[in-house]
């Protein structure tokens, strides 16, 4: 499994946008990169996934550098129930997420 | 998107005392089903992996003697704590992949918070 690194917190104002940074510097040429993201007492929920070009979609946008080494994941206006805990995990179709530690979203109101 | 359900959502046991966590896909065939535990302030921790049918792999460290999985449908896992401790205490999490779809994505149940006294 490809190794990431995240910041382990961050914080945002309510209604600015964040950008919540990975490196996966070893990610092997069919991973795709995922991010979920786990709120208080719940299960992890899926947010977006990519492989090389950026992608939108209703809940974030992902950036994801042209090398492949590292991707942003942007919250456009950050509402209190984005308050989470964010995962960038790079993964092949067919394996199993695992998840590393993550980075723990606060927005402030 | 899919949804997968958990029950119970929270069960208190005695120590020595089995229990059995039931992870449900609601709206589509789960080829694959996964286990995860999750203590306090730490990441998700992948248990083992069941394919519908056979039996489940476990991952290093987790005594599958100790947590039997059971895969017997498309629709349902189940995981069973056998002689559960206050170790054991934990919040376990399931998780189930459509195999049918071009991405197979995994959608993860509202997990379930386990006491053991």
């Amino acid at each position: 499994d490809a190794k990431t690194t995240q910041p382990n917190s961050m914080e945002s104002n309510e209604e600015e946008p964040v950008h919540l940074p990975c490196n996966h510097s070893t990610i092997s040429g069919t991973d795709y990169i995922h991010w979920y993201r786990q709120l208080p007492s719940q299960g992890p929920e899926y947010v977006i996934h990519g492989l090389t070009s950026n992608v939108n979609n209703r809940m974030a946008s992902l950036a994801i550098a042209e090398d492949r080494k590292s991707s942003t994941l942007i919250l456009h206006r950050a509402t209190l129930r984005d308050a989470a805990v964010y995962y960038c995990i790079p993964l092949s179709g067919g394996s199993r997420l695992t998840f590393g530690e993550g980075t723990q979203l606060t927005v402030n109101p | 998107g899919a949804v997968v359900s958990q029950h119970p959502s929270r069960v208190i046991c005695k120590s020595g005392t089995s229990v059995k966590i039931e992870c449900r896909s609601l709206d589509f065939q789960a080829t694959t089903m996964f286990w995860y535990r999750q203590f306090p302030k730490q990441s998700l921790m992948l248990m083992a992996t069941s394919n519908e049918g056979s039996k489940a792999t476990y991952e290093q460290g987790v005594e599958k003697d100790k947590f039997l999985i059971n895969h017997a449908s498309l629709t349902l896992s189940t995981l069973t704590v056998t002689s559960a401790h206050p170790e054991d205490s934990s919040f376990y999490i399931c998780s189930a992949r459509d195999g049918t779809g071009a991405y197979n994505e995994q959608f993860f149940g509202p997990g379930t918070r386990l006491t053991v006294l």
